[in-house]
């Protein structure tokens, strides 16, 4: 089944603590992206990768690290964690070149920072 | 600088009537705008775009957006809506390039 996953599902943590949201696809696309969606902000783009070794940022990269060693995977760092980082989190993925492919997004990881 | 905007918050609506959900984007380039759907607890999925071409674009599950760049608009329309349309409604834009930009979405509560 062609999909986009991500783990953990839920986390919660405490300020400062390193963690990682992993994110892969099985559909060989070359564009994915990480969105974080809070109440009355929609969706904001964090960051966004091309292609492997691709990455550029999005409206708020703040605090974010990425990184695309492999083409299926796509994974979120966050260094130091922050209350204001808690938030639900997407990962998505497009087989398009340019920006007018479909996304196709992961169930989503509620992150919860202390 | 490229932005979308949902005039709509919240829309309640009675089922079987019509709905129009409204997006407004602002862009000095050409754009492609989208709809997504997210329901309780799960991701988006996309429920039509507009690329080019016709601008009455036809989606999924009777849903149906019609481009008009004169006004700038992108407006979402289902002509009979279910309890199962009960969702969260996303417009989108992208001029093209890797960068998305999302509405602050609409409530769409179907009533009994």
């Amino acid at each position: 089944e062609a999909q986009v996953t991500q783990n953990p599902r839920y986390l919660i943590t405490v300020t400062g603590k390193k963690l990682t949201v992993t994110c892969s696809q099985n559909m060989n696309h070359e564009y994915m992206s990480w969105y974080r969606q809070d109440p009355g902000l929609g969706l904001r783009q964090i960051y966004y990768s091309m292609n492997v070794e691709v990455t550029d940022k999005g409206d708020v990269p703040e605090g974010y690290k990425v990184s695309r060693k492999e083409k299926r995977n796509f994974p979120l760092i966050l260094e130091s964690p922050s209350p204001n980082q808690t938030s639900l989190y997407f990962c998505a993925s497009s087989s398009r070149r340019t920006g007018s492919g479909t996304q196709y997004f992961g169930p989503g990881t509620r992150l919860l920072v202390l | 600088a490229q932005s979308v905007t949902q005039l709509d918050s919240q829309v309640p609506v009675f089922e079987e009537a019509p709905v129009e959900l409204r997006c407004n984007y602002s862009s000095s380039v050409s754009v492609y705008l989208f709809w997504y759907v997210q329901y309780p607890n799960q991701g988006l999925q996309l429920l039509l775009k507009y690329l080019s071409g016709s601008t009455l674009v036809k989606g999924i599950n009777g849903f149906e957006a019609e481009f008009n760049k004169s006004q700038t608009s992108f407006h979402l329309r289902k002509p009979s809506v279910h309890i199962s349309d009960t969702a969260e409604y996303f417009c989108a834009a992208t001029s093209g390039t890797y960068k998305y930009i999302f509405g602050t979405g609409t409530r769409l509560k179907v009533l009994a």
